[in-house]
């Protein structure tokens, strides 16, 4: 049975930086071809797809974001770390993190709730 | 970065009536790379179609995709009244995945 959790902080200052974690279970981001995304939907929005990480370390980002997202790994915790640089009250959202395996994102954490605000 | 441009915005309809929901992408998708998901108020999304055509494990046969290149199609035959939700287009056939704004699918 595949999960995955998001956690961190519910509310980010203008500014400051973001760290959120995807803890999950029931599969090996060292298995081939497997995948672990994150994507975001502001409050009564558009889901909007930020970052992907793949059991090989290759990370992709999207372009519009890229210069202030950061993915990283640990496969031994079963963890994926999003970090995002320079929070504004627009980046409040819904954060959510996706299992991806030769589907797109087939496997959803439930989301974390981001509030930018100082 | 391919933009995906969901139509109609709203659709209006009864239990029991088809629906059409179109999705266009601004240059081709990889090998037909394109899926839909279905998000109710307060839940993540839920996979429905992957491959522009084939249905994920569990998802009742009123689905269907359809489509091609720049043009697709999510069609639900018969309405049921758990169908009532936010569907979304996404492509993941470029290095950079990205999402449509939506079709919200009301009920009438």
């Amino acid at each position: 049975q595949i999960t995955l959790k998001e956690s961190g902080p519910t509310l980010v200052k203008p500014t400051q930086t973001l760290t959120l974690t995807c803890t999950f279970s029931g599969f090996s981001l060292s298995t081939s071809g497997v995948g672990v995304g994150w994507i975001r939907q502001p409050p009564g929005k558009a889901l909007e797809w930020l970052a992907l990480i793949y059991w090989d370390d290759d990370k992709r980002y999207s372009p519009s974001l890229k210069s202030r997202l950061t993915i990283t790994k640990d496969t031994s915790k079963n963890q994926v770390v999003l970090t995002m640089t320079n929070m504004d009250p627009v980046d409040t959202a819904t954060y959510y993190c996706a299992h991806a395996w030769l589907l797109p994102f087939d496997y959803w954490g439930q989301g974390t709730l981001v509030t930018v605000s100082s | 970065e391919i933009v995906l441009t969901q139509s109609p915005g709203t659709l209006s309809l009864s239990p029991g009536e088809r629906a059409t929901l179109s999705c266009r992408a601004s240059q081709s998708v990889s090998s037909s790379y394109l899926a839909w998901y279905q998000q109710k108020p307060g839940q993540a999304p839920r996979l429905l179609i992957y491959g522009a055509s084939s249905r994920a494990t569990g998802i009742p046969d009123r689905f269907s995709g359809s489509g091609s290149g720049t043009d697709f199609t999510l069609t639900i035959s018969r309405l049921e009244p758990e169908d009532f939700a936010v569907y979304y287009c996404q492509q993941y056939g470029s290095s950079s995945w990205t999402f449509g704004q939506g079709t919200k699918v009301e009920i009438k």
